[in-house]
């Protein structure tokens, strides 16, 4: 019930498509999901974050689409370019023990020119 | 970059010899964790602190142990290092554990067990 399973494991992506990357959990009590973004040889860090109170949230080229009922959740880029070749990462837990913070397995993303 | 310093940044080391790895943070965050990445396990906590002195487990304690006697040094220690142990491991701080308060990841220390 702890699990946040993600998919897939790793995605090719011509420039100028579009990017999915989906992750489910099982754990009611998770209201807050993360996205990280991590590049060879760093850390990773935060994208983008939605609460369940929304479907959608947007920044720049990046979208997440939350599914309450369905218990999933997906991450979008648009228009990927070579610079988002990355790791990405989702997560998910309660809104105020972030400290209880369960990553996915992680998604090699490449954006091919 | 968070000011977070992880040392060493990479280390190989031999079956049953202590290792300790160090995270030291600028930002004075109250809240600080160690995670191994693996591939095909993503990031797994292993410890984290919620003040100076103050350490909780996290989903795979097993074989480690951690130290925090000032708020900008959390110390992870294994004890006897096994080949199991070979990973990659990650420092993150928070300032809180509510939503507008992400985790901040270090770089890494790769950790060879040979």
């Amino acid at each position: 019930q702890q699990q946040v399973k993600q998919s897939p494991q790793s995605l090719i992506v011509q420039k100028g498509g579009i990017s999915i990357i989906n992750c489910a959990y099982e754990n009611t009590a998770f209201d807050y999901f993360p996205w990280y973004q991590q590049f060879p040889g760093k850390g990773p860090a935060l994208l983008i974050a939605i609460r369940p109170d929304v479907s959608e949230k947007k920044e720049g080229r990046f979208t997440i689409s939350f599914n309450k009922s369905a218990k999933q959740f997906s991450l979008h880029i648009m228009d990927s370019q070579p610079g988002d070749s990355a790791t990405y990462f989702c997560a998910a837990s309660p809104a105020y023990n972030t400290d209880k913070l369960i990553f996915g397995t992680g998604t090699r993303l490449q954006v091919f020119p | 970059d968070a000011g977070i310093t992880q040392s060493p940044r990479h280390k190989v080391t031999e079956t049953g010899t202590p290792v300790t790895l160090r995270c030291h943070q600028t930002e004075n965050h109250r809240y600080m964790y160690w995670y191994r990445q693996d591939p095909g396990h993503g990031l797994r906590l292993i410890h984290y602190s919620y003040g100076v002195k103050d350490t909780d487990k996290g989903e795979v304690s097993d074989g480690y142990s951690v130290s925090r006697s000032k708020t900008e040094d959390f110390l992870l220690t294994l004890e006897s290092a096994t080949s199991s142990q070979t990973s990659v491991y990650f420092c993150a701080i928070s300032e809180s554990t509510v939503t507008n308060s992400p985790l901040h990841f270090g770089n890494g220390t790769r950790l060879t067990v040979t």
